[in-house]
């Protein structure tokens, strides 16, 4: 089946730029979502790109999409403590059948 | 005020028992979902609706049960077969026309 990679953690100091990356497998994506989820609550949508983009930004969000590469990129610069979460990369595919595919999530932590 | 709710938040079940959870939305979305999520993983899927009276598995349906017999409400039944229940349960729905999926706050059920 399809799968989506991401890694597990990643710490920045307060006010960097933290950089989340994701590879996927289904060249089929058409929507590829970023979310977030904060401690004991439920998935809240942040962005999402289409395939026929390679770049979105938003406010302090930027997502770069390598299709060739199949890899998805979310920048957060000047990262807060409010910031600090589980960030899923979920790629979906092609037909009006297909599923979104969640990663395993990578739990962002702020240093200060 | 339209959203998805859940209910309840926390559910603790005795080993062997049936356990229902709620999710209701006013969003008047035709497609509603059950994710399961644990601790390093991302969200698997178990059940799924596109409308109602029909629902089909997804990848972990084994050992519950869902109905949808009206539009706003799709609930999960945890049934004694489910050898490993103890989890974060999300509900998710999506409106026509779209691929995005919002998400409700997420029901922990933990198994004594």
């Amino acid at each position: 089946g399809e799968d989506v990679e991401q890694s597990l953690f990643l710490s920045v100091r307060e006010g960097d730029s933290s950089v989340i990356n994701c590879t996927y497998t289904d060249s089929s994506s058409t929507y590829l979502y970023w979310y977030k989820q904060e401690p004991g609550a439920g998935l809240q949508l942040l962005t999402y790109i289409f395939s026929n983009m390679d770049m979105k930004q938003d406010q302090r969000l930027t997502v770069l999409l390598n299709k060739k590469d199949k890899h998805l990129s979310l920048r957060i610069a000047d990262t807060q403590t409010g910031d600090s979460a589980i960030y899923f990369c979920a790629p979906k595919g092609y037909s009006s059948a297909s599923k979104i595919i969640f990663g395993s999530g990578t739990r962002l932590s702020i240093r200060p | 005020d339209g959203g998805i709710t859940q209910s309840p938040k926390y559910l603790f079940r005795k080993e062997g028992q049936n356990v229902t959870l709620s999710c209701e939305q006013n969003l008047n979305h035709d497609a509603m979902y059950w994710y399961r999520q644990d601790p390093g993983q991302g969200l698997r899927l178990i059940y799924y609706s596109q409308i109602v009276n029909d629902f089909q598995k997804g990848d972990i349906a084994e050992g519950y049960s869902v109905s949808r017999e009206k539009k706003e409400s799709f609930p999960l039944t945890v049934t004694s077969a489910q050898k490993n229940p103890t989890a974060f349960y999300l509900c998710a729905s999506k409106g026509e026309g779209t691929d995005t999926q919002y998400f409700g706050p997420g029901t922990r059920l933990t198994v004594l």
